[in-house]
């Protein structure tokens, strides 16, 4: 139980198109979930927290205009990076939780690659 | 600020060696520890945790125990197999918010038969 599904896996956009990644909890509801971005040989950093039916709440120095997020459902938070640049090529994962008691799990990831 | 250190890899092992990876923490009061491992093209998946000072986590081999005293959260295995070949994360997440993960870089491990 508790599976997150994040789609795509990996990416490869032009430089200044939208880029959606989707992050589903498959059998259990959200209303949180977490965005997170990685950096090569850097750590997961957290962007920002997506509330089901409110605003997203951002990290200092996430453009919020940059990554937008949409959580319209219990199962679904979307991040789209908005006019990406090459300096946007990450990793990007998320997660969420069905309670305190059964922790956080992540979803596989996607790779970006803005060219 | 709260914050997790791992040591450098890669780390390339033979199979059936010892594992340590290190981990150490900066955090204001007593946080959750974790390790993660992300499997070739997988998400993180928990291998163990622990919750307060003195805790042993243990899974599938692995162990580590959370050190009060030295703010670390080593994990080791005893003998390693080439499937644990993996990146393996160290995170904590703080006793007052209970929900951001705070992860270190990450540690790619290679056994090799």
């Amino acid at each position: 139980g508790a599976v997150v599904s994040q789609h795509p896996s990996r990416v490869i956009c032009k430089s200044g198109t939208s880029v959606k990644i989707e992050c589903r909890s498959l059998d259990f509801q959200a209303t949180t979930m977490f965005w997170y971005r990685q950096f090569p040989k850097q750590s997961l950093m957290l962007m920002a927290t997506s509330n089901e039916g409110s605003k997203a709440t951002y990290e200092q120095g996430v453009e919020k205009d940059k990554f937008l997020i949409n959580h319209a459902s219990l199962t679904l938070s979307t991040l789209t990076v908005t006019s990406a640049h090459p300096e946007d090529s990450s990793f990007y994962i998320c997660s969420a939780s069905p309670d305190r008691v059964y922790g956080y799990t992540f979803g596989s990831g996607t790779r970006l690659t803005v060219v | 600020g709260d914050s997790v250190t791992q040591m450098e890899g890669p780390v390339t092992l033979s199979e059936e060696a010892f594992l340590t990876i290190n981990c150490t923490y900066t955090a204001t009061g007593y946080p959750s520890l974790f390790w993660y491992v992300q499997y070739p093209g997988e998400g993180l998946q928990l291998l163990l945790k622990a919750t307060k000072a003195d805790d042993k986590g243990s899974n599938k081999g692995f162990e580590a125990t959370y050190r009060k005293e030295t703010t670390s959260f080593h994990l080791e295995k005893g003998s390693v197999q080439v499937s644990d070949s993996a990146v393996y994360f160290c995170a904590l997440v703080p006793r007052l918010t209970g929900n951001q993960f705070y992860f270190g870089t990450g540690t790619s491990l290679t056994v090799i038969p």
